[in-house]
């Protein structure tokens, strides 16, 4: 079946910092990929997505590349800011049929200034 | 504006009794879904559903159920049979398009359920 590795958290940086959460899927044939975001108590948003190999979905500074040699969508930022702190969840739709989404465990990111 | 609502944001129950979370949506999809969220985990699937009165279990169903009688409500109902309820509960919608290879999802602010 599907599956996503996240890395684990928390993740502690200093405003300005460069950013990468590794993300690392198991899945047949072509899945489209995700991250999503989760602020304190609330629901989580789309936050960039990639459809097919090589594809770099980019938002709010934030960029993913779609590796499919190495089965991976790791998240990156230039320069972090305090108000990025938040939970980040990487997640994969299968591409056979119809097909929800497989979610990885979350990775909570906390920007210090 | 157009959103998923869900209300309330935090419930209390008590043990053995049921429960039913709110979802609407007035973004006219098609496809709807619940979600349960415990500390440290991802989310998990409970039901979904494609169509107005069709749904269908996920990975976690037992305890739960579902209707799905309007396009844009999906009420969930957490029964006493469900033994460990206390948890974040997201609600999300995306749009269905015949051969579409990808559907974002849209998701509500989530009801907080605590069993006492």
């Amino acid at each position: 079946g599907n599956s996503v590795t996240q890395m684990e958290g928390p993740v502690t940086l200093s405003e300005e910092a460069f950013l990468t959460i590794n993300c690392t899927y198991t899945a047949t044939g072509y899945p489209s990929l995700f991250w999503y975001v989760q602020y304190p108590g609330e629901g989580l948003q789309l936050l960039l997505k990639a459809t097919k190999a090589d594809d770099k979905g980019s938002n709010k500074g934030f960029e993913a590349t779609y590796r499919k040699e190495t089965t991976s969508f790791h998240l990156e930022k230039g320069s972090v800011q305090v108000s990025d702190s938040a939970v980040y969840f990487c997640a994969l739709r299968g591409n056979s049929g119809y097909s929800t989404l497989t979610f990885g465990k979350g990775t909570m990111l906390l920007v210090s200034p | 504006d157009g959103g998923i609502t869900q209300s309330p944001k935090y419930l209390f129950r008590k043990e053995g009794q049921n429960v039913t979370l709110s979802c609407e949506q007035n973004l006219n999809h098609d496809a709807m879904y619940w979600y349960r969220q415990d500390p440290g985990q991802g989310l998990r699937l409970i039901y979904y559903s494609q169509i107005v009165n069709d749904f269908q279990k996920g990975d976690i169903a037992e305890g739960y159920s579902v209707s799905r009688e309007k396009k844009e409500s999906f009420p969930l109902t957490v029964t006493s049979a469900q033994k460990n309820p206390t948890a974040f509960y997201l609600c999300a919608s995306s749009s269905l398009l015949t051969g579409a290879t990808t559907d974002t999802q849209y998701f509500g602010p989530g009801t907080r359920l605590t069993v006492l």
